[in-house]
C-alpha cells in the first residue's frame, strides 16, 4: 500500500531564518507530487507541482521553492521566511496523470514568529 | 478563472440531526471530490463523482452531483460527533485545472 510522510510535524522559526520541509512517498513509482499551504479558515493553495524529478511547476509568485532531487521524494524550501509563511503545508500525491484523487500526507505547521 | 464556494462555511448542530452542505462552482466540473479534514492532518478522499446527476451513498453521508456539473451537496443523516471535521470539496476543470473550496467547518455535540 501507498504511503506518504512528511516532517517535521511542526515548525516554529524566526523571521528571516531558512526552510526546509521533506515530503516522502513509499509504494508507488513516478507519482505527481503536491505542495499546498492551507491558512486557517481557507482552502487549500496549491503551491508547487511536479509530474517528475527535476520538474516543478509554480502556482503562484512567492517566497518559496520547491525541489524533487528523487522520484518519491518533494521538498519545499525558502531562504529567508517571512511572517506571511505561516501556515499549514499539505504534500499530497496522485498516480501520474491524474489530478484528481489527491492522498495528503499528514501535514507540517509553521510558525513564523 | 473558476470560484467554487462552499456553504455554510461552519454548522454547529447536536447528536442525530441532519445536516447538508453545498458547493458552487461558476463553471462545469469534469469530476469533484468530497474531502474530510479532522484538525492537525490532512485530507482524506471520501467519494469523487463524475456523471451529472450522480448520487453516491457512504453509510450515513450521501453526496449528489447537480445535473449541470455546477454544483454538488454532502448530506449526512443522523449526525454523530465523529463526524466533525472541515469537509472540502475539490473540483476539476476540462482545462486540468483543479481548485479546493475554503470548506464547511462540522462540530457535532454529543
Amino acid at each position: 500500500s501507498q504511503t506518504i510522510h512528511q516532517w517535521p510535524a511542526t515548525l516554529v522559526q524566526p523571521v528571516g531564518s531558512p526552510l526546509s520541509l521533506e515530503c516522502t512517498v513509499e509504494g508507488t513509482s513516478n507519482p505527481n507530487l503536491y505542495w499546498y499551504r492551507q491558512a486557517a479558515g481557507r482552502g487549500l493553495q496549491l503551491l508547487f507541482y511536479s509530474v517528475g524529478i527535476g520538474q516543478i511547476s509554480s502556482e503562484v509568485p512567492q517566497n518559496l521553492s520547491a525541489s524533487r532531487p528523487q522520484d518519491r521524494q518533494f521538498i519545499l524550501s525558502s531562504k529567508k521566511l517571512l511572517l506571511s509563511d505561516s501556515g499549514f503545508y499539505l504534500c499530497a500525491w496522485t498516480i501520474a496523470g491524474v489530478r484528481e484523487t489527491q492522498y495528503f500526507g499528514p501535514g507540517t505547521r509553521l510558525l513564523v514568529l | 478563472t473558476q470560484l467554487l464556494e462552499q456553504s455554510p462555511q461552519f454548522l454547529s448542530i447536536q447528536e442525530g440531526e441532519n445536516l447538508t452542505v453545498y458547493c458552487n462552482s461558476s463553471s462545469v466540473f469534469s469530476s469533484l471530490q468530497w474531502y474530510r479534514q479532522e484538525p492537525g492532518e490532512g485530507p482524506v478522499l471520501l467519494v469523487t463523482v463524475v456523471t451529472g446527476g450522480e448520487v453516491k451513498k457512504l453509510k450515513r453521508l450521501t453526496f449528489q452531483f447537480g445535473d449541470a456539473r455546477k454544483d454538488s451537496s454532502l448530506h449526512i443523516t443522523a449526525a454523530q460527533p465523529g463526524d466533525t471535521g472541515l469537509y472540502l470539496c475539490a473540483g476539476s476543470y476540462n482545462n486540468n485545472d483543479m481548485r479546493f473550496g475554503a470548506g464547511t467547518r462540522l462540530t457535532v455535540k454529543p
